[in-house]
């Protein structure tokens, strides 16, 4: 069975820094990829998401994540965040291979911005 | 509609009573998710349908929870003899096909008391 580990529960970054959300996962293939973010009072929006080929995947909002085989990884990247970033990010698996057509999520990593 | 909607948005109600929730899909989606999203916790798989039917319901935490689908449209959550660890944010999400392209509704946050 699948699962997700996101490591850090709450991260603060200055508006402007570069940011990097960890997410590693455990599954016996390859895996389908995806982060999602959570505003307050908002519905979960899709960032990216990895299938196949190119292991860095570009997505929305300027974010980037990378998949990484051999640390079974999948860090969602920012080089420069604003403060409208801040927010709820959930790192999530696929496994259409088994048949499974559900995701596992993540706990989440709520992500802080300051001035 | 444009995106998913869910109805009601909040939702209270007292232990041991029946409650439904409802989903409206993006038009033309034929897949429907249901997850459950407790507080501080990431989403949690409840059930697919692949048009009319219940392709996967394994998340189905116990036999209290069942859902519909009826005309391969709107989707139906009912839970019954509600209990407190029922509250939570419902979810449901729906698209074209399979999971990389699922739309997220805003939720159901149900309160049990």
């Amino acid at each position: 069975a699948q699962s997700v580990t996101q490591p850090d529960i709450h991260i603060t970054v200055s508006e402007g820094a570069s940011l990097e959300l960890r997410c590693n996962y455990s599954y016996g293939a390859t895996p389908y990829l995806f982060w999602y973010v959570q505003s307050p009072g908002q519905g979960l929006q899709l960032l990216l998401k990895y299938f196949s080929g190119d292991t860095l995947v570009q997505g929305i909002k300027g974010f980037e994540a990378e998949f990484k085989r051999s640390q079974s990884s999948f860090n969602l990247r920012k080089p420069s965040v604003h403060w409208s970033d801040a927010a709820e990010y959930f790192c999530a698996v696929g496994a259409p291979r088994t048949g499974a057509n559900n995701l596992f999520f993540g706990t989440g990593t709520r992500l802080t911005v300051i001035p | 509609g444009a995106g998913v909607s869910q109805t009601p948005s909040n939702k209270v109600t007292e232990k041991g009573k029946y409650v439904e929730l409802r989903c409206d899909p993006i038009s033309g989606h034929t897949a429907l998710y249901w997850y459950r999203q407790s507080l501080g916790q990431g989403p949690e798989f409840l059930i697919y349908f692949q048009g009319t039917g219940a392709a996967d319901d394994s998340g189905l935490p116990n036999d209290r929870f069942f859902a519909v689908r009826p005309e391969g449209s709107v989707s139906t959550l009912k839970i019954q003899r509600t209990e407190r660890g029922d509250s939570a944010v419902y979810l449901c999400a729906s698209s074209l096909s399979g999971p990389d392209e699922a739309f997220f509704g805003q939720g159901t946050r149900l309160t049990v008391v």
